[in-house]
């Protein structure tokens, strides 16, 4: 079974503060791992994916994650935050069988402080 | 190239009636996902159609919920006799590949459902 857990509901960083979101994920095989950004109102954004290739995914707006197999992790960064981040963000793996189905985390809802 | 439309927007139902949600696909997508976010919650998968095909239901709940994606037009989310633990945003998402494995899906604004 595959499963995703993000760390921390509320995430809040000051303005240019490094942003750094947690996700651990649990799968049986090696996985297909997202990120993705949900503005208020608005459907998800791809933010970036990982898919066996580069341990080190760099995506949109600046934002980077990388996939640590030993510790199962796929934690996104940004280097200096920005207002317009503010917004929830939800880590994602795919369910490797017939559906390719996304399992997503609870999600964290980063805000940012001028 | 538009992006995957859903309509409505917002919907507002009384306990008992019926909701239609639609979803169209990008252009040469004919993979088609349904979530469901519950407030404060991430989303959660419940169907996965192709044209005239439902792959996996496994999401869906027994009763009251049905998804079709027709040959021709939209792909359709129906719960009969609403409940107001069915208010909630429903998002449907569209892929392109057949094989996918990295499956890049691309999700549409979303429906947001509430029952009075």
């Amino acid at each position: 079974a595959q499963s995703v857990t993000q760390l921390g509901s509320h995430v809040s960083v000051s303005e240019g503060a490094l942003v750094l979101l947690r996700c651990n994920y649990s799968s049986s095989v090696p996985p297909y791992l997202f990120w993705y950004v949900q503005y208020p109102n608005q459907g998800l954004q791809l933010l970036l994916k990982y898919t066996s290739a580069a341990t080190l995914v760099k995506g949109i707006n600046g934002f980077e994650a990388e996939f640590k197999k030993s510790e199962t992790s796929f934690h996104l960064t940004k280097p200096s935050a920005h207002m317009s981040d503010a917004a929830e963000y939800f880590c994602a793996v795919t369910r490797m069988d017939s559906s390719y189905k996304l399992i997503f985390g609870s999600g964290t809802r980063l805000l940012v402080r001028p | 190239n538009a992006g995957v439309m859903q309509n409505p927007r917002h919907l507002v139902r009384r306990r008992g009636q019926e909701a239609r949600l639609r979803c169209s696909p990008m252009k040469g997508h004919s993979h088609v996902y349904w979530y469901r976010q519950l407030p404060e919650e991430g989303l959660k998968f419940m169907v996965y159609l192709q044209k005239e095909n439902i792959i996996d239901e496994s999401g869906m709940p027994k009763e009251r919920f049905s998804a079709e994606f027709p040959k021709e037009g939209p792909s359709i989310l129906r719960i009969q006799q609403v409940v107001r633990g069915d208010s909630a945003a429903y998002f449907c998402a569209s892929s392109p590949l057949q094989d996918a494995r990295d499956n890049e899906q691309f999700f549409g604004p979303g429906t947001r459902l509430t029952v009075l």
